[in-house]
């Protein structure tokens, strides 16, 4: 069963466009929703994290929007550059969950120069 | 400050044997979990230790085993390699309190392959 659903799987975007990734999550035990970002090679890394008492957080170009009642979140990157290229998840925990994290599936972004 | 470290960073087994994997996370941080990445699953969990004692268990089979020492250094060991076991073994660690949220810092990973 798969808790944490993220689409699209790929996405291309052009430089200075805006991506969006979305995901939907099932447990409503969740009550903490990081988004991950992952260069080849490399281990994830924290972009931007957001609890449900808010509907969205900004951190320079990253901006999480989230919907509780949708039970849906979504990672936009303004401004988009081809550094950004990268594979992103989302991923969501639960209190009881201590440090564990379900993560989404991961989409693969490009961004054209 | 060094961030979460892991050995060895590659290696390559024969089905049948088991490996060991290391982890030493960010100074002052209790809690180390393990995830493992492949291209068909993603990232699922493993396991979660908490001052020496495993807090969460995924759902993988009991070949998956880990520990941790009392300085949170961290190891995990799979037995009897099999070829579907190939992957990115990641290992995490943050400071593991009593609520969720606390920052999860990942290592680069331990990439096996099984031959």
């Amino acid at each position: 069963q798969q808790q944490v659903k993220q689409s699209p799987q790929s996405l291309i975007v052009q430089k200075g466009g805006i991506s969006i990734i979305n995901c939907a999550y099932e447990n409503t035990a969740f009550d903490y929703f990081p988004w991950y970002q992952q260069f080849p090679g490399k281990g994830p890394a924290l972009l931007i994290a957001i609890r449900p008492d808010v509907s969205e957080k900004k951190e320079g170009r990253f901006t999480i929007s989230f919907n509780k009642s949708a039970k849906q979140f979504s990672l936009h990157i303004m401004d988009s550059q081809p550094g950004d290229s990268a594979t992103y998840f989302c991923a969501a925990s639960s209190s009881s969950g201590y440090s564990t994290l379900t993560f989404g599936k991961g989409t693969m972004l490009l961004v054209s120069p | 400050k060094a961030g979460v470290t892991q050995t060895p960073r590659y290696l390559i087994k024969t089905r049948g044997q088991q490996v060991t994997l290391s982890c030493s996370p960010i100074s002052g941080h209790r809690s180390v979990s393990w995830y493992q990445q492949t291209p068909g699953q993603g990232l699922q969990f493993l396991f979660e230790y908490f001052s020496e004692t495993q807090r969460n268990k995924g759902n993988f089979p009991g070949r998956f085993s880990g520990r941790q020492f009392s300085n949170s250094r961290s190891e995990m060991n799979v037995s009897t390699l099999e070829l579907g076991d190939s992957a990115l073994y990641l290992c995490a660690s943050s400071l593991g309190g009593p609520s969720s949220g606390n920052t999860i810092y990942f290592g680069e990973g331990s990439w096996l392959t099984v031959v």
